[in-house]
């Protein structure tokens, strides 16, 4: 069965740091790996995914995630945070036969 | 562009009872999925439309069925409700144009299901 972890459930970091949210991933055959954000009062949104190629991949509002096929992690990351970036992030993960795993997300806040 | 969207919002049913869902998708999408989330943990897949035919189905019983229509929009429907079914339910379209696990979901907002 594939599943998708996600350590922390909470990551606390100050305005202008960098900051990493982690994420592993279980799946059998080769993985498409997906990161989601919501805000409060809002639905889940789309921010960036892999598929194949470059394992450092870019997304919406700076964001970015790197795949390591070795360790199976999917880590999201920001060289510079926002005090705007303050919301839940999702990891997911999709067969190639459309099932879709979620992790249980966490929570970023961002300090000024 | 509406996007995805989801009605009712808020639903309270009882034991026993059966609730339909719906959910018109993201113009341009033909792939609908459903999510059970509940609080504190991350949406649980519980079946995935694609041209009116169930595709793939995630660890939920028969209680929960769905239907997807012509026009792609979608329902979910939960018989002989159980007070574990309270959640917020979400709908997701994507595209299956190509490959079809690797094109993101656009959510809906949710429903959300009280059972007393």
């Amino acid at each position: 069965a594939q599943s998708v972890a996600q350590p922390e459930d909470q990551v606390n970091v100050a305005e202008g740091n960098p900051l990493t949210v982690k994420c592993t991933y279980s799946v059998s055959g080769n993985p498409y790996l997906f990161w989601y954000v919501q805000y409060p009062n809002r639905g889940l949104q789309f921010l960036l995914k892999y598929i194949t190629g470059d394992n450092l991949v870019k997304g919406s509002y700076g964001f970015e995630a790197e795949f390591n096929k070795s360790q199976t992690s999917f880590h999201l990351k920001k060289p510079s945070a926002l005090v705007s970036d303050s919301a839940l992030y999702f990891c997911a993960a999709n067969t190639n036969a459309g099932k879709s795993t979620f992790g249980d997300g966490t929570t970023l806040t961002v300090k000024p | 562009d509406a996007g995805v969207t989801q009605s009712p919002t808020h639903l309270i049913k009882t034991r026993g009872q059966q609730v339909t869902l719906r959910c018109s998708p993201k113009s341009g999408h033909d792939t609908v999925s459903w999510y059970q989330q509940a609080l504190g943990q991350g949406p649980q897949f519980i079946f995935q439309y694609y041209e009116e035919e169930e595709r793939q189905r995630g660890n939920f019983p028969d209680r929960f069925s769905g239907h997807q229509f012509p026009n792609y929009s979608s329902e979910l429907n939960v018989n002989a409700l159980l007070l574990g079914d309270s959640a917020l339910y979400l709908c997701a379209s994507s595209l299956a144009a190509g490959v079809p696990s690797g094109n993101e979901q656009f959510f809906g907002p949710g429903t959300r299901l009280t059972v007393l």
